[in-house]
Formats: structure tokens, sequence, C-alpha cells
């Protein structure tokens, strides 16, 4: 089955406390992308990859870091996470040419 | 900077009646997308409508683009207890103005309450 697999679904941390989700997808597709989802914002975009090696921010970036070595990982990394982090992620990929995304199930994260 | 409007941003309604979601846009766009997302819920890809004049249809939903008025509607017929979400538009910018990051911006959604 085609689709984007996120982990974990739920995580509570502390401040400060070194934390990666993971992003996997099974479409050999070139592009991939992290959004968080906040009540009355909507969702935007933190950052992006085309490709294997190619990242870039996206609007909301401060605070995280991102790689790509893979095709199909994509995994957000919190150095230092603060409850202002405290969100709904989605991690979403798609083909080159912009066919809209397939979105992974979501990770609910809380910063104490 | 690309804004995506979308309204209303709550609407009640009752089975059986018909409404309509609109989403703006404010920069030069060919293609928009529809999601759907229950509570505590992934996004579900309703619609992918690509050019000017675009209508899509499946069961009690229709969409449609107006990209010279930067409008697209959700159209919802005979509403049913089962659509009840949070419905999102999101647009790209058109590719020769950001080549590079296929991203969507999204509006704030509207929150789809229908009462039996």
């Amino acid at each position: 089955e085609a689709q984007v697999t996120q982990n974990p679904r739920y995580l509570i941390t502390v401040t400060g406390k070194k934390l990666t989700v993971t992003c996997s997808q099974n479409m050999n597709h070139e592009y991939m992308s992290w959004y968080r989802q906040d009540p009355g914002l909507g969702l935007r975009q933190i950052y992006y990859s085309m490709n294997v090696e190619v990242t870039d921010k996206g609007d909301v970036p401060e605070g995280y870091k991102v790689s790509r070595k893979e095709k199909r990982n994509f995994p957000l990394i919190l150095e230092s996470p603060s409850p202002n982090q405290t969100s709904l992620y989605f991690c979403a990929s798609s083909r080159t040419g912009n066919y809209g995304y397939t979105f992974g199930s979501g990770t609910r994260l809380t910063v104490v | 900077e690309l804004k995506v409007e979308q309204n209303p941003l709550f609407l009640s309604m009752q089975e059986g009646k018909n409404y309509t979601i609109y989403c703006n846009y404010s920069t030069t766009s060919d293609r928009l997308y529809w999601y759907r997302q229950d509570p505590g819920k992934s996004l579900e890809s309703l619609f992918v409508l690509l050019s000017n004049g675009a209508v899509k249809q499946e069961g009690r939903l229709m969409a449609s683009l107006d990209t010279k008025a930067r409008l697209s509607t959700l159209h919802i017929t005979a509403a049913v207890h089962d659509l009840s979400a949070t419905y999102f538009c999101a647009v790209d910018l058109a590719l020769w103005a950001y080549f590079g990051n296929e991203k969507l911006t999204f509006g704030t959604g509207t929150r789809l309450t229908i009462i039996p």
C-alpha cells in the first residue's frame, strides 16, 4: 500500500531533550515536506526536500533540522525542543510536478 | 506572499441541505487542492484542480476553479452526517514564480458540522 509513515504518533517530552520524528514513504517520491498544524493557523511548512541531499527552509524553520540521506526517509529533528513547538506535525510527499501531497498520519508532540 | 482565505470558518448545516465553501487566493496559480481532515486524523486528498474552469465531482461534493477570479468553491449537495469534517483548500505558486519548492499554502480550514 502506498503510504507515508510517521513515528511516533504521540510524544510527550521535556524542554531541551533532543528528539527525532521519523518519516518514510514507499512511493519513490522525490519531494518531501514537513508541516505543523496549529489551531487558527492552518498548516505551515517547516522544511522541504526536493531530492536526496537537497533540503531547504519553509516558512517556520526555527528550532528544527532535517536531513535527506535516502530518498524514502525525511526525519525531523528538534535539537532542543521548547513548549512553543507543541503542535501536530505532518510529513508529506509528492512526485515532481506537484500533483498533490500524500500525508502521513501525523505526530502530536507536547513539550512541557 | 501567497495568502489563502477560506470562508466560512465554521459551518453548521442540516442534513439534506446544500451549501458552498469558498476559497480565495491572492497570487496567480494554476493548481488548487481540496483536502478533508477528520478530528485527530491526517489529511485526505479530495480534489486536484489543474486548470481554469476545472470542475470535479465525487459523490455529494463538487469542486470548481476560476483562476481569473482566484476562487475555488466546494459545493455540498444534500449533506449527510458522514461529511462532517474540516475541509482545507491549498494552492501552489505558479512554477515560474517559485521554481523548486512545490509548497502548498493552506487556508485555515472550514469546520463543517452536519446536524441530523
